[in-house]
């Protein structure tokens, strides 16, 4: 199976501030590559799909980048509802495997 | 708006079973594959199951895989997971989800599965 790592267990940035975070795949996924966000109590949500599509309703503040093993979500100038967790998932080859997220906080 | 809603959680025994339900709103059930993903502290976000719109296409993680079964009736616009065997390590919040090839775009809010004696 695909193994996604996140590089960063945690992230500490501040609201206004520029947030990169990374993962990196074991093999090739193409641009196969989906972020979801966290936030305590909730279910995942869809940020970014096709390694940069945004999903619906999701802020320009937010891009994807990359393809093939290793891709970034940008997060431009940090708003408070950001703070929160963010896995990637491939979808390259089944069985679809999460990263183990990068914990975003303030 | 999209709604997602799992019941069927519980305390169950290890070797005991359980289903899971999940009834969808608000889209055209029929348009979208489905999918039983769960988390736990220990194994992270696990996707354990998906199934196609049509039934054709179903497939399992190895973790789940002749212990689980997915299933879906698009009269009821619901989804199932039908675990037996359940272990331990089967402890987790169990989503739902609705995506086509392998994106998931809906989640409903999770049901909490524990196995313990």
């Amino acid at each position: 199976e695909i193994v996604l790592t996140q590089s960063s267990a945690t992230l500490s940035l501040s609201p206004g501030e520029r947030a990169t975070l990374s993962c990196r795949a074991s093999q090739s996924v193409n641009n196969y590559l989906a972020w979801y966000q966290q936030k305590p109590g909730q279910a995942p949500r869809l940020i970014i799909f096709d390694a940069s599509s945004r999903a619906t309703g999701i802020p320009a503040r937010f891009s994807g980048s990359g393809s093939g093993t290793d891709f970034t979500l940008t997060i431009s100038s940090l708003e408070s509802e950001d703070f929160a967790v963010y896995y990637c998932q491939q979808r390259q080859t089944w069985p679809y495997t999460f990263g183990q997220g990068t914990k975003l906080e303030i | 708006q999209v709604q997602l809603v799992e019941s069927g959680g519980g305390l169950v025994k290890p070797e005991g079973s359980l289903r899971l339900s999940c009834a969808a709103s608000g889209f055209s059930f029929t348009d979208y594959y489905m999918s039983w993903i769960r988390q736990s502290p220990e194994r992270g976000l696990e996707w354990i199951a998906y199934i196609s719109a049509k039934n054709t296409y179903i497939d399992y993680a190895d973790s789940v895989k002749g212990r689980f079964t997915i299933s879906r009736d698009n009269a009821k616009n619901s989804v199932y997971l039908q675990m037996s065997r359940l272990r331990v390590e089967d402890t987790a919040v169990y989503y739902c989800a609705k995506g086509r090839a392998g994106v998931l775009n809906s989640w409903g809010q999770g049901t909490l599965v524990t196995v313990s004696s």
